[in-house]
């Protein structure tokens, strides 16, 4: 079945700093959304994006569905930005909607 | 526009006991899923629904969890006996329609002991 993998699977970072987040995946989608888990476990959607380029505030991402994977990119971090980072994927083929194993972000003040 | 609403927000119950979860999705979602998320790993799908129509329901331990959705709008998913290895917290999401954004509810921690 498709694979979805995320990295790195985990990332400390000091308040301020930038960072990248991967999601890589097998198969073709046309679907692809990122969200942030925050510390009491809800799923917040960060964007919506099968391609293309998209940015909200410190936040953007980055999906090239012909070479199968999206980037996340937060920019001057902030302790708030702490959490688990997934993309989700749905395939062309089918319905289905697969999650990545996360990436868990801890922003250090 | 209200979001995802999910109820109880925890429950603690013992092996073997039986335990409810409510989801009503946004306003006009067509597609309801359930999802299982152990700590530490990612949401896995239990059930999909189209409607009032399963789409998905390949991963649901069918011997003990069991979904409705009636009417197509409100959800109920349902766990008899529980097991300990069913601690998890268990998450609504709609979406317009397949293969639009989904939307997530708060989630339904549930501990088995």
């Amino acid at each position: 079945g498709i694979q979805v993998e995320q990295s790195p699977p985990d990332l400390i970072l000091q308040e301020g700093a930038n960072s990248t987040l991967r999601c890589n995946f097998s198969d073709s989608v046309n679907n692809l959304q990122w969200f942030h888990q925050n510390p009491w476990g809800q799923l917040i959607n960060l964007f919506y994006i099968p391609s293309g380029t998209k940015q909200n505030g410190r936040l953007s991402a980055t999906t090239v569905a012909t070479e199968r994977y999206s980037l996340l990119y937060i920019s001057s971090s902030q302790t708030t930005d702490s959490g688990v980072y997934f993309c989700a994927v749905k395939m062309n083929r089918d319905d289905k909607i697969i999650f990545g194993k996360g990436t868990r972000l801890h922003i250090l003040p | 526009e209200a979001g995802v609403a999910q109820s109880p927000r925890y429950k603690i119950i013992e092996k073997r006991q039986s335990v409810a979860f409510w989801c009503n999705p946004i306003s006009g979602h067509a597609t309801l899923y359930w999802y299982q998320q152990i700590l530490g790993q990612g949401p896995k799908l239990l059930i999909q629904f189209q409607n009032n129509g399963v789409v998905d329901d390949s991963q649901l331990p069918k011997d003990r969890f069991s979904a409705e959705r009636l009417k197509g709008v409100d959800s109920t998913l349902k766990i008899q006996p529980a097991k300990l290895e069913d601690s998890a917290v268990y998450l609504c999401a709609s979406s317009l329609a397949t293969g639009w954004a989904i939307y997530f509810g708060e989630g339904s921690w549930l501990t088995v002991v």
